[in-house]
């Protein structure tokens, strides 16, 4: 079946140091693979996206692309603020209109002054 | 605009009550979508509306309810919730026929709390 695997934390950072969170998947056909964000008490927003491979989405200095050949679609930040501290969700979604989204487990990132 | 607005922010409710929340969204997507979701876990499916028709029904207990009275808004009828129902609902949106490019916009979410 179709699956999001992320590593889970708590990841723990100071200010500054450069961010990876690793995300593999298993789908059938070719889904489209997305980061969402959800800050301490708030809902969910889209952080980046990418709808084929070898795309590139990036937003507020985050990257990730879609790697198709190792089912990968890791998230870099180059240099992580104390506002990034967030639960961040690797996603993907099968190709079929108004399907749902399927989440990983999440990872928890903490950045410290 | 990827905005999409749910109420109330926060409910607490009482296992014999009638309550609703509410979402809404005026980027004209014809398909939108509820996901409760536990303390530290992700979201999880529980209904889509696709062009104001009911398309997936996650097993959800009866004692939910869904309507979309038009293009624009979702509700979530709630009666006779248990406290294990206590989560944060989140609603969602998108434009369908998109296929890949398709991207769902979340709602901030009403925390709720059965007692």
């Amino acid at each position: 079946g179709n699956s999001v695997t992320q590593m889970e934390g708590p990841v723990t950072l100071s200010e500054e140091a450069f961010l990876t969170i690793n995300c593999t998947y298993t789908a059938t056909g070719y889904p489209s693979l997305f980061w969402y964000v959800q800050y301490p008490g708030e809902g969910l927003q889209l952080l980046l996206k990418a709808t084929k491979a070898d795309d590139k989405g990036s937003n507020k200095g985050f990257e990730a692309t879609y790697r198709k050949e190792t089912t990968s679609f890791h998230l870099e930040k180059g240099s992580v603020q104390v506002s990034d501290s967030a639960v961040y969700f690797c996603a993907l979604k099968r190709e079929t209109s108004y399907d749902k989204v399927i989440f990983g487990p999440g990872t928890s990132l903490s950045v410290i002054p | 605009d990827t905005e999409v607005t749910q109420t109330p922010k926060h409910l607490v409710m009482g296992m014999t009550n009638k309550k609703s929340l509410k979402c809404e969204q005026h980027m004209g997507h014809r398909a939108m979508y509820w996901y409760k979701q536990k303390a530290k876990k992700p979201p999880e499916l529980m209904f889509v509306y696709s062009y104001e028709k009911l398309s997936i029904n996650e097993s959800v207990p009866s004692r939910f309810s869904p309507e979309c009275p038009n293009s624009s808004l979702l509700n979530l009828h709630l009666h006779a919730l248990q406290p294990e129902d206590s989560a944060l609902y989140l609603c969602a949106s998108s434009q369908p026929g998109g296929g890949v490019q398709e991207t769902q916009y979340f709602g901030p979410g009403t925390r709720l709390l059965v007692l």
